[in-house]
């Protein structure tokens, strides 16, 4: 069964810490992997996706890194801000047909 | 334009009541998407729309119905709803057949089954 997890489900630092969010899949024959960012009662707004042939992107602050051999992705916040506190989505793509199976999010709280 | 709207954004609606919720993209993408996400869980899906063709059908009880009326629009009816359907209901679209197939997703609705 494909399965995605992230760890921990949640998750308080300081202002201007780097951290990293955790997320593993079960089956490595992975097609594409996102991370989302959701605020409380809203949509899910895209930060980075990672092709299976990819083993990184990065935009800003932001860098996440896919190694598929052992199943793991983490996207990296750098300087981290209050701004930054959201609920992190990451989702596996095993096929081009849209599917995407979504780990339970990591709860980010950032403390001025 | 990468966004993707939808209406309304919130909804009560009886038991016995028919509705439907509307999502709309112009972004070129021909694939879309209906998701309902449970507080504090990550989204599920419920149903893809290909080149406005019906792919995907996640055992969804019937008393949802989605429509693809054109490349732009897709719709859920809803009819003969329970509370436990109480939910954000999630829309999205992407590109079809690329490896960079991000998903856009709308801000969603927020649906109130009494």
């Amino acid at each position: 069964k494909q399965e995605v997890t992230q760890i921990p489900a949640a998750l308080s630092v300081p202002e201007g810490e780097n951290l990293v969010l955790n997320c593993s899949f079960t089956d490595s024959a992975i097609y594409n992997l996102q991370w989302f960012r959701q605020d409380p009662g809203k949509g899910l707004t895209s930060l980075l996706l990672i092709q299976s042939s990819q083993r990184e992107q990065t935009s800003g602050r932001l860098n996440a890194s896919l190694d598929k051999s052992s199943g793991r992705s983490t996207l990296y916040i750098a300087a981290s801000q209050p701004g930054d506190s959201a609920t992190y989505l990451c989702a596996a793509s095993y096929n081009q047909g849209g599917k995407l199976i979504f780990g339970q999010g990591t709860e980010l709280s950032v403390k001025p | 334009d990468t966004e993707v709207t939808q209406t309304p954004k919130h909804l009560v609606m009886g038991m016995t009541n028919k509705k439907s919720l509307k999502c709309e993209q112009h972004m070129g993408h021909r694939a879309m998407y209906w998701y309902k996400q449970k507080a504090k869980k990550p989204p599920e899906l419920m149903f893809v729309y290909s080149y406005e063709k019906l792919s995907i059908n996640e055992s969804v009880p019937s008393r949802f119905s989605p429509e693809c009326p054109n490349s732009s629009l897709l719709n859920l009816h809803l009819h003969a709803l329970q509370p436990e359907d109480s939910a954000l209901y999630l829309c999205a679209s992407s590109h079809v057949g690329r490896k960079k197939e991000t998903q856009y997703f709308g801000p969603g609705t927020r649906l109130l089954v009494l």
